[in-house]
């Protein structure tokens, strides 16, 4: 079946560092892949999202490249704000009959200190 | 445009109680699902749904029960709750049109405990 496998975390930066979050997936056809953000006591926001291979989704500085050929989706930034701190999954929908659904890897924690 | 509504926020249950965690959406998508999260696992889907009078279970459906008998309202029911079930429960809904996908709108979050 399909699963998502995200490095294991917590992460801690200083501010303005750079961020990766390794996101790599195993699945059947060719899915969309996605990055949601979970800011403390509230749901997921999708964050960035890529439909195809090579494509790159962005969104408020994050950037993340849908490779086929190493079946990943890293999620990545040039200069972490504190106001970034939050956990980010990543997530791949199969399209076909899986009905939207979507298979989350476990998310990771991101802290950004001043 | 409210998205997608949850409530309550918070509940505390008594084992072997039971409860319905209530949510609403206002965007007229057709798929809604049910989640729960657990520290440090991610997120695991208990039902879901593809439109009005059609469910389907998840990854872990024991111990809850769903219905969607409008496109709107999509309930999940606790029967006689167990400390296990503990955690914190989203509900999401999306829309597929065409060959785009835009992933889910996620509800607020309901955090439970059972003690």
């Amino acid at each position: 079946g399909d699963s998502v496998t995200q490095m294991e975390g917590p992460v801690t930066l200083s501010e303005e560092a750079f961020l990766t979050i390794n996101c790599t997936y195993t699945a059947t056809g060719y899915p969309s892949l996605f990055w949601y953000v979970q800011y403390p006591g509230e749901g997921l926001q999708l964050l960035l999202k890529a439909t195809k291979a090579d494509d790159k989704g962005s969104n408020k500085g994050f950037e993340a490249t849908y490779r086929k050929e190493t079946t990943s989706f890293h999620l990545e930034k040039g200069s972490v704000q504190v106001s970034d701190s939050a956990v980010y999954f990543c997530a791949l929908s199969d399209g076909g009959t899986s009905y939207g659904k979507l298979t989350f890897g476990q998310g990771t924690i991101l802290t950004v200190h001043p | 445009n409210a998205g997608v509504t949850q409530t309550p926020k918070f509940r505390i249950l008594k084992i072997g109680q039971s409860m319905t965690l209530q949510c609403t959406q206002d965007m007229n998508h057709n798929y809604m699902y049910w989640y729960r999260q657990d520290p440090g696992m991610g997120l695991k889907l208990i039902y879901y749904s593809v439109g009005a009078g059609i469910t389907d279970k998840g990854e872990v459906p024991n111990g809850y029960n769903v219905s969607r008998s409008t496109t709107e309202d999509f309930p999940l029911r606790l029967e006689l709750a167990a400390p296990s079930q503990t955690s914190v429960y989203f509900c999401a809904s999306s829309s597929q049109t065409g060959l785009e996908y835009d992933g889910y709108t996620f509800g607020s979050g309901t955090r439970l405990t059972v003690v």
